[in-house]
């Protein structure tokens, strides 16, 4: 089975400086990488994706991912962090079934915290 | 819709009762999904649907746990006999075709299930 580890269960950072959550991948073949943000009570919702091309996927609200083969991870960035940036954070990969069906596999996300 | 519309959004119930969680997902979404998040523990992937194929169940965690899709549309997941272990925090999630596995998934808020 794929697989995506997220080394850190938090994340605090100042408003206004460079933010990074990491991920890094465990995949046979060539991976679909996926980010997702969980703001409070609410569902996940998109932020970007890998498929092939360029290795800098950018998404919404400001974020990009660099996708890097040859640490196997697909970090995600954002030059300026805002307040409203604090979320939970989960990163994902594409995973094949037995039944062979291909959903995402998620990490067990990572809490951003921005400081005033 | 224009969402995934989850119903109920908060669910108490007592240990030994069965439970039904349900999931309205976009209209015209041929993919339907069940995920479980529990504390600390990220999602977990319990069920998928494709259009009229039979559902990959690989995720079940016992067979407690089962799921209908009536119509290509509405989905309801069961848990009988619930057991304090299946607090979590049920997601739905539907897309348009798998496309091996590219798709972007859209979330529902999720059901809160609290098992006393």
């Amino acid at each position: 089975a794929q697989s995506v580890a997220q080394p850190e269960d938090q994340v605090n950072v100042a408003e206004g400086n460079p933010l990074t959550v990491k991920c890094t991948y465990s995949v046979s073949g060539n991976p679909y990488l996926f980010w997702y943000v969980q703001y409070p009570n609410r569902g996940l919702q998109f932020l970007l994706k890998y498929i092939t091309g360029d290795n800098l996927v950018k998404g919404s609200y400001g974020f990009e991912a660099e996708f890097n083969k040859s640490q196997t991870s697909f970090h995600l960035k954002k030059p300026s962090a805002l307040v409203s940036d604090s979320a939970l954070y989960f990163c994902a990969v594409r995973d094949l079934l037995s039944g062979g069906s291909y959903i995402p596999t998620f990490g067990r996300g990572t809490s951003l915290i921005v400081h005033p | 819709g224009a969402g995934v519309s989850q119903s109920p959004s908060n669910k108490v119930t007592e240990k030994g009762k069965d439970v039904e969680l349900r999931c309205d997902p976009i209209s015209g979404h041929t993919a339907l999904y069940w995920y479980r998040q529990s504390l600390g523990q990220g999602l977990e992937f319990l069920i998928y649907f494709q259009g009229n194929s039979a559902p990959d169940k690989s995720g079940l965690p016992s067979d407690r746990f089962s799921a209908e899709r009536t119509g290509g549309s509405v989905s309801t997941l069961t848990i009988q006999r619930t057991q304090q272990e299946d607090s979590a925090v049920y997601l739905c999630a539907s897309s348009s075709d798998s496309n091996a596995g590219a798709n972007v998934l859209t979330f529902g808020a999720g059901s809160r299930l609290t098992v006393l």
